[in-house]
């Protein structure tokens, strides 16, 4: 079975400053999916970024980018030039095939004025 | 707007009582999932449906829960019996099916409360 692993619970950021969250999964599989999902306070989760675990350049969505150690099986996102509408629940979640898409326990992201 | 919805938003029940609940998906995605979640917690896994066939039910979920979705459109999640270990909140996803790397839509969620 797989698993994802957040160990940051809660992190701080201050406004336009960079940030980092970590991610570690667990597979056999060689072909998987990667995502990191974001849960405001209002509770409705968007889809913030993914990767494709057989591509070797690492995804970025405008201030979102990851960097994918496929050898590490490690996931973490970096959220740059940090704005107040960052401030959420940050899943880190693992697809492998066609199967179901399985969740981290999640970090808790505030973001200081 | 055209999103996931879910009915009701909030659910108080007594322990005991049967519940159930709706998920319309975006309606050209075939997949749509069911997950549960905790204060504080990741979303859990319940079940998952591909149109109408349900692909896949979590082991870690009783014989009290079970899910529909007869037409492959929306879908229920019933739970019979309820018990104060029930309350979550319950998240209901689609996509659209064929790419591995697709993007989950979620609904806002059913709160439930069992007293």
């Amino acid at each position: 079975a797989q698993t994802v692993t957040q160990s940051q619970p809660e992190m701080s950021v201050q406004e336009a400053e960079t940030v980092t969250l970590s991610c570690t999964y667990d597979t056999s599989e060689s072909n998987y999916y990667l995502f990191w999902y974001k849960q405001p306070p209002s509770r409705q989760m968007i889809l913030v970024i993914r990767q494709e675990a057989y591509k070797q350049q690492n995804a970025t969505e405008n201030r979102f980018s990851v960097n994918f150690q496929k050898a590490a099986k490690s996931f973490s996102l970096k959220i740059s030039d940090s704005q107040l509408g960052d401030t959420a629940m940050y899943f880190c979640a693992f697809r492998g095939g066609y199967q179901k898409v399985t969740f981290g326990t999640g970090t808790k992201l505030q973001v200081i004025p | 707007d055209t999103g996931v919805s879910q009915d009701p938003r909030h659910k108080i029940t007594k322990r005991g009582q049967n519940v159930t609940f709706r998920c319309d998906p975006i309606s050209e995605h075939n997949r749509l999932y069911w997950y549960r979640q905790t204060l504080g917690q990741g979303p859990e896994f319940l079940t998952y449906f591909q149109n109408e066939a349900q692909l896949e039910k979590s082991r870690l979920l009783s014989d009290r829960f079970s899910a529909e979705r007869p037409k492959g459109s929306f879908s229920t999640l019933e739970i019979q019996r309820t018990e104060q270990g029930d309350s979550a909140m319950y998240l209901c996803a689609s996509s659209l099916d064929g790419q591995s790397n697709e993007k989950l839509f979620f609904g806002s969620g059913t709160q439930l409360s069992v007293l």
